[in-house]
């Protein structure tokens, strides 16, 4: 079935770096969303991104992130300072249309802040 | 709090046998419920979804039943198999009225099917 692909599958950095995920969505998907997962809990909502702009963002969605897909290359997630609980799993999904359409999911991307 | 509450982290069935994995929604405005399977270090990927205006679904071995009264849906698995090991995630939101579907997630119910 359709893939999505998340680069780097692990990333660790030092506290206050910069990080950039990047995300692969299905090619003539239109919605692309980010959910996190601290360990041991579940998914959580934190963006999603249509037409180049942010349609909803969840109150873990801090200042400091930011989400972008310049000229239809990759769909990333910034996080810039990052900080200790920015520790966490990142899923990326897309779905072709909003309401009830399917997302399809990456295989996230592990971050670790040291 | 937990809007979407799976009560059972781990449920363990023999080989052909039912399982029953549960879910428990806070929100009377979600309208889509849908079940994921997560391998470790997977992509979770759709099993199988429901819209609010049915009570049940069927696809092959999986049924989901939606209790709108109760707030509440399952996903049955008939004849489970070894492969159906996984973790099942259960997710709720709202499609409709042009909602832009973020997904509310449980924690997740790992399943573990024995010979």
């Amino acid at each position: 079935g359709p893939k999505v692909l998340q680069i780097p599958s692990h990333q660790i950095i030092d506290m206050g770096q910069m990080v950039t995920l990047n995300c692969d969505p299905v090619s003539n998907h239109l919605y692309f969303y980010w959910y996190k997962q601290i360990l041991g809990q579940q998914m959580e909502f934190l963006v999603n991104f249509y037409n180049g702009k942010v349609m909803e963002k969840s109150k873990l969605f801090k200042d400091q992130f930011s989400v972008e897909r310049p000229d239809g290359s990759y769909f990333t997630l910034k996080i810039q300072p990052t900080a200790l609980e920015d520790s966490a799993v990142y899923f990326c999904a897309s779905s072709f249309a909003r309401g009830h359409a399917e997302q399809f999911f990456g295989p996230g991307t592990r971050l670790t802040v040291l | 709090g937990q809007q979407v509450k799976q009560s059972s982290p781990s449920l363990t069935v023999q080989e052909g046998g039912i399982s029953i994995l549960n879910c428990d929604y806070e929100n009377d405005m979600f309208d889509y419920f849908a079940w994921y399977k997560k391998y470790p270090d997977n992509s979770p990927t759709l099993l199988i979804s429901v819209r609010s205006n049915v009570d049940k679904r069927e696809d092959g071995r999986l049924t989901v039943f939606l209790n709108k009264s109760g707030k509440h849906f399952s996903l049955h698995i008939t004849a489970s198999q070894p492969e159906d090991t996984a973790v099942y995630l259960c997710a709720a939101g709202k499609g409709a009225t042009g909602g832009n579907n973020k997904l509310t997630f449980g924690q997740g119910t790992v399943l573990s099917v024995i010979p």
